[in-house]
């Protein structure tokens, strides 16, 4: 069981190169997030999936889209990187028992964009 | 949106010693959740402790207690028995239950929490 896992751990990009993150999670959660995690701040909510086939707006979509073609993989893509891009990305998944949620986070994907 | 403030960037603690890190936030919501989540230099987000609105008794986890202050819109963590393996930097975070913000984490900014020997 390795919960949830990302790919890359670590990507340098030029500015309008495209690349995916990749996140998996092998506990059959519904729901995935992803999050980006700037210096000083917390962590703020880009794109999230209530399931498979799903995907909606977080707080700072835009340059980000997404894809949820399997319940256990959660993509996102850039498709023209920005150098405001650069960040560390997490990717987070959940589900909800008894009314009770808890999310599960990734170790993180360091991205840098010149 | 719900707001989520950590007033205290960094915080320092002698080991074996007891602090305490402050979150408030404000929402108009009656039913919600909270959660600290601890991020040590490794960037892997770990959760210490979740509270329940609806609970009146705070959550506890070994070492790690909260004082929630509904009223207040508080919800402060406190480390007792301190160990090196604290020292990280320590998330408070809001979560609705329901409507268009449904299981969106909202975040504070952190504090940086420092362990002496």
């Amino acid at each position: 069981n390795a919960g949830v896992t990302q790919t890359p751990k670590f990507r340098v990009l030029k500015t309008g190169q495209s690349m995916t993150l990749l996140c998996a999670q092998d506990m059959n959660h519904e729901y995935m997030y992803w999050y980006r995690q700037d210096p000083g701040m917390g962590l703020r909510l880009i794109h999230y999936s209530v399931g498979e086939g799903t995907t909606a707006k977080g707080e700072v979509p835009d340059g980000y889209n997404v894809s949820r073609l399997k319940k256990q993989n959660f993509l996102l893509g850039l498709e023209s990187a920005a150098p405001s891009q650069t960040s560390v990305y997490f990717c987070a998944s959940s589900y909800r028992s008894e009314g009770k949620e808890t999310q599960y986070f990734g170790p993180g994907t360091r991205l840098l964009v010149l | 949106a719900q707001t989520v403030t950590q007033s205290q960037p960094e915080m320092s603690v002698q080991e074996a010693e007891t602090v305490t890190l402050s979150c408030t936030y404000d929402t108009s919501e009656s039913d919600y959740y909270l959660f600290w989540y601890k991020q040590p230099p490794s960037r892997q987000m770990i959760l210490v402790i979740r509270q329940e609105a609806y609970k009146q008794q705070n959550a506890t986890e070994n070492r790690f207690s909260v004082n929630f202050q509904k009223a207040a819109k508080s919800f402060s963590l406190k480390i007792s028995d301190s160990q090196l393996g604290d020292a990280a930097m320590y998330f408070c975070a809001y979560r609705s239950p329901r409507g268009s913000t449904l299981g969106r984490l909202y975040f504070g900014r952190g504090t940086q929490l420092t362990v002496w020997p």
